[in-house]
């Protein structure tokens, strides 16, 4: 079935270095990749998508990018901050139809101050 | 833009109860909603979507008549869990908007 494989699992940086979540999709149908940031006892928070007609978005520090042929999405966050400790979830979608996310298995990524 | 409000955030019951949880988009109309759940330090994993005006659409191994779904106007959702038990202790989370899904805050069931 569908499947999202989401890596590392857990992730430290120092303030101030750069993170990179990566996930790979399975449905060559996929069409819409969004990021969401979830903090404990929270509910995720949408930071930011692409779709697959667009290789690259980027959003202040926030940027993904995305490999269409090798089914490869990537979420790149730089000059880390303490307050961008949380868990990142990917996810894959359509942009119509059924709309259901197939998400990954969550980053929990922790900015050493 | 775009908030999604839950209701109870938390909720304490005894098993063989029946609870009611309620995901409203608060600045949006909503055809889709979405219900999920999460247990603790894991993904999560969709439950059954809401469409207004019809009958929701269940996931492979949820149980329908213990997991009901009403989404009776643009901009509200309920799910109730019907004769709660221990094993149905979770973190409950809706969302709505297509394609982008805005999340409400979740709501903790916890039953005893």
């Amino acid at each position: 079935g569908e499947n999202v494989e989401q890596h590392p699992s857990t992730l430290s940086v120092q303030e101030g270095d750069s993170a990179v979540i990566k996930c790979t999709y399975s449905d060559s149908a996929s069409n819409y990749f969004p990021w969401y940031k979830q903090e404990l006892g929270k509910g995720p928070q949408l930071i930011i998508d692409i779709r697959s007609n667009v290789g690259e978005k980027k959003d202040q520090r926030i940027a993904v990018t995305l490999n269409k042929t090798a089914k490869h999405f990537s979420l790149h966050i730089t000059e880390t901050q303490p307050e961008d400790s949380a868990v990142y979830f990917c996810a894959a979608s359509f942009t119509s139809g059924t709309y259901k996310y197939i998400f990954g298995t969550g980053t929990r990524l922790k900015v050493l101050a | 833009g775009a908030v999604v409000s839950q209701h109870p955030s938390w909720v304490i019951c005894k098993s063989g109860t029946s609870v009611k949880i309620e995901c409203r988009s608060l600045d949006f109309q909503a055809t889709t909603m979405f219900w999920y759940r999460q247990f603790p330090k894991q993904s999560l994993m969709l439950m059954a979507t809401s469409n207004e005006g019809s009958k929701a659409t269940y996931e492979q191994g949820v149980e329908k008549d213990k997991f009901l779904i009403n989404h009776a106007s643009l901009t509200l959702s309920t799910l109730t869990v019907t004769s709660a038990h221990p094993e149905d202790s979770s973190f409950y989370i809706c969302s709505a908007g297509t394609p982008k899904q805005y999340f409400g805050p979740g709501t903790r069931l916890t039953v005893t």
